[in-house]
C-alpha cells in the first residue's frame, strides 16, 4: 500500500541546516510528485515546495532562498534541505503525494523538528 | 497568495447530527478545493477534491459544494469517528494554501 515516512535529525540549533528524508513505498516517484508541508505548533499548514514526477521542483517564494528539494528515485526517497533555521521553523514537517494537481491523496505521519539553542 | 478563511474554528455536535463547515477564498479558485481530516496519531486524510468529488474511501455522509470563492463541507449523521480537525486547501494557484482548520468536537 502507499506509504510515506519522514525522518530527520531531531533537535536543530538556530542557523543550522535542516535535512529531512521522505521514504516512499507503494508508488513510483517517476509517476507521482511529493510535496513538503509544515505546521508550526498551534498554527496552520504551510506548503513548502514540491518535487514533481518529472524531476521539476517548485518552492514557496517565502522559503525559496533557504529551501532545496531533491530526490533519489533508486532509493524511493525525496530530500528537503533548509538552511539558516530559526526558532519559528519549529513544527511538524510532512511529506505528501500528489498526482497531477497539488492536492494530496496521501500524507506521512510527520516528523517534529525543534529549533532551539 | 490566496487566503483561505474557514469558519467556524470550533464546532460542537452530537452523533447523528449534521454539520457544515465554510471555507472562503480571497479570490476565485474555480472548483480547485480539497478538504482534509486530521486525527491524532493518524496521517491526514484527503476527503474531497475538486470541490465536491469524494476521494475513494470517503463515506457518502461527507459532501462538498461550492465554486468560485465559497465552499462548504457537510457531514450528515455524524459518527464518533468524525470528530476531528478539518482543513480546506486551494490548489488553483501557487502556492497552495490552507484554511486554519475547524475542530469538530463531541458535545
Amino acid at each position: 500500500q502507499v506509504q510515506l515516512k519522514e525522518s530527520g535529525p531531531g533537535p536543530v540549533q538556530p542557523s543550522e541546516t535542516l535535512s529531512l528524508t521522505c521514504t516512499v513505498s507503494g508508488f513510483s516517484l517517476t509517476s507521482y510528485g511529493v510535496n513538503w508541508v509544515r505546521q508550526p505548533p498551534g498554527k496552520g499548514l504551510e506548503w513548502m515546495g514540491r518535487m514533481r514526477y518529472n524531476g521539476d521542483t517548485s518552492y514557496n517564494s517565502a522559503l525559496k532562498s533557504r529551501l532545496s528539494i531533491s530526490r533519489d528515485t533508486s532509493k524511493n526517497q525525496v530530500f528537503l534541505k533548509m538552511n539558516s533555521l530559526q526558532t519559528d521553523d519549529t513544527g511538524t514537517y510532512y511529506c505528501t503525494r500528489e498526482k497531477i494537481r497539488p492536492y494530496f491523496d496521501y500524507w506521512g505521519q510527520g516528523v517534529m523538528v525543534t529549533v532551539s539553542s | 497568495d490566496v487566503q483561505m478563511t474557514q469558519s467556524p474554528s470550533y464546532l460542537a455536535a452530537s452523533p447523528g447530527e449534521s454539520v457544515s463547515i465554510s471555507c472562503k477564498a480571497s479570490k476565485s479558485i474555480s472548483n480547485n478545493l480539497a478538504w482534509y481530516q486530521e486525527k491524532p496519531g493518524k496521517a491526514n486524510k484527503l476527503l474531497i477534491h475538486s470541490g465536491s468529488t469524494l476521494q475513494s474511501g470517503t463515506p457518502s455522509r461527507f459532501s462538498g459544494s461550492g465554486s468560485g470563492t465559497d465552499f462548504t463541507l457537510t457531514i450528515r449523521s455524524l459518527e464518533s469517528e468524525d470528530f476531528a480537525v478539518y482543513y480546506c486547501q486551494q490548489y488553483n494557484e501557487y502556492p497552495p494554501t490552507f484554511g486554519a482548520g475547524t475542530k469538530l468536537e463531541l458535545k
